[in-house]
């Protein structure tokens, strides 16, 4: 089945540093992934769509400056926290559509998340 | 707008008890429903989905889920819960094409002897 793979799975920093988590399609080529994110013991709320070789859509309230997304291929997104302080520590979790068939390509494929802390 | 309610915060459950978790949604089209289920500090993984044709679904882990449009409902079912059950359970709502999935809130799901 279709697999996405996040990382890393946790990450700690210092506040003021830029952050890097990828998300990797890894059996299938995936134009577009979400980027969600996920507060303790909340729902998962759409950040941004990401679409391989063009400019990521942000869902309103985030801000693009701070979450620097880049779809360069058609297996990796990129999520970039910029200058993080402690309140964009959360669980950042990404999913692409896997599959070529039509059931398939119905399905969210999520990755195992990257639980980002920042002190 | 597509909006997903899970009424149940938090649900306790004896082993071995059936299991029911609620889940409605708003939507202006035929939805996509989906169930996941998410462990501590972990991902998500698909339980089922719903996208067409009969309306009991059968997924992994021996749950289920019936759609019901009369009542915009996707409630999910297990029969007899087992303690590696607990976690929290989310409901998602979505549309053909490569759309994201708008998510309820989660149920906690607490399993005891």
């Amino acid at each position: 089945g279709a697999v996405v793979s996040q990382h890393p799975s946790r990450v700690i920093c210092k506040s003021g540093t830029s952050v890097k988590i990828e998300c990797r399609s890894l059996d299938f080529q995936a134009t577009t992934m979400f980027w969600y994110r996920q507060f303790p013991k909340q729902s998962l709320m759409l950040m941004a769509t990401s679409n391989e070789g063009s400019k990521a859509t942000y869902e309103q309230g985030v801000e693009k400056d701070k979450f620097l997304i880049n779809h360069a291929s058609l297996t990796l997104s990129t999520l970039t926290v910029t200058s993080a302080h402690p309140e964009d520590s959360s669980f950042y979790i990404c999913s692409a559509r896997g599959g070529t068939s039509r059931s398939g390509a119905n399905v969210l494929t999520f990755g195992a998340g990257s639980r980002l802390t920042v002190l | 707008a597509q909006s997903v309610t899970q009424p149940d915060i938090h649900i306790t459950v004896s082993e071995g008890a059936s299991l029911e978790l609620r889940c409605n949604y708003s939507y202006g089209a035929t939805p996509y429903l989906f169930w996941y289920v998410q462990s501590p500090g972990q991902g998500l993984q698909l339980l089922l989905k719903y996208f067409s044709g009969d309306t009991l679904v059968q997924g992994i882990k021996g749950f289920e889920a019936e759609f019901k449009r009369s009542q915009s409902s996707f409630n999910l079912r297990k029969p007899s819960v087992h303690w590696s059950d607990a976690a929290e359970y989310f409901c998602a709502v979505g549309r053909e094409g490569n759309t994201p999935l708008v998510f309820g809130k989660g149920t906690r799901l607490s399993v005891i002897a």
